[in-house]
């Protein structure tokens, strides 16, 4: 079936440094999805990319996804405490599932 | 108030119990997803619905029965509690598929088995 990888894992960087996370998946995804988890929080959507190539900007936040429509990465610039979190990618293929990434969890030293 | 709901919000049960959590939406959206999280590996897919009466196996979904009986209704139930259940569960809804609408997520229920 379908897999999401995403890496890294874990990432601490101190305020003020870049962070990315990347995504993987083993199949050719329909669209992509990013989602954001505060701490004790739930997921909250932040962006769809749905064509081959696509760069999406909120501020910050830089959304890439691949040519062939099966990788992705978020980066943020200039790390804020506010970005604290866990930020997910989610694909579906076909229609319906969506499959999460494992995560990564962001953490910074103020 | 409009949104997504899950009750309970922390539960605590014995091993070889039932236990059923409840997801409640009114947006009237057509699909639902449930989902665990533990650490180390996300959120994992259980089972989701197209629709009413459409129910499918997601990633994980041993274990775990699901109906939809009604579209803002998605109850998950654990048949017989083990302690490899302890985990949050999420529910989400999402208006389509087609494109991928945004999935909205509930506040998640903390389950722990003893």
């Amino acid at each position: 079936g379908q897999q999401v990888m995403q890496i890294p894992q874990y990432q601490h960087v101190q305020e003020g440094e870049d962070f990315t996370t990347y995504c993987n998946s083993s199949t050719t995804l329909s669209n992509i999805q990013w989602y954001k988890q505060r701490p004790g929080g739930h997921p909250v959507f932040l962006i769809q990319l749905v064509k081959s190539g696509e760069v999406k900007k909120q501020k910050r936040l830089t959304f890439q996804f691949g040519e062939a429509k099966k990788n992705s990465s978020l980066h943020i610039t200039a790390t804020q405490t506010t970005d604290v979190g866990t930020y997910f990618c989610a694909g579906r293929q076909g229609a319906q599932k969506l499959v999460f990434g494992q995560g990564t969890r962001l953490t910074i030293n103020p | 108030d409009a949104g997504i709901t899950q009750s309970p919000r922390y539960k605590i049960t014995e091993t070889g119990r039932q236990v059923t959590l409840m997801c409640h939406q009114t947006w009237s959206h057509s699909y639902m997803f449930w989902y665990r999280q533990d650490l180390g590996h996300g959120l994992r897919l259980i089972y989701y619905s197209a629709a009413a009466d459409i129910t499918d196996k997601g990633e994980v979904p041993d274990g775990y029965v699901v109906s939809r009986s009604k579209t803002e209704n998605f109850p998950l139930t654990l048949e017989s509690a083990t302690r490899s259940q302890t985990s949050v569960y999420f529910c989400a809804s999402s208006e389509s598929a087609g494109l991928g609408t945004e999935a909205f997520f509930g506040q998640g229920t903390r389950l722990t088995v003893v």
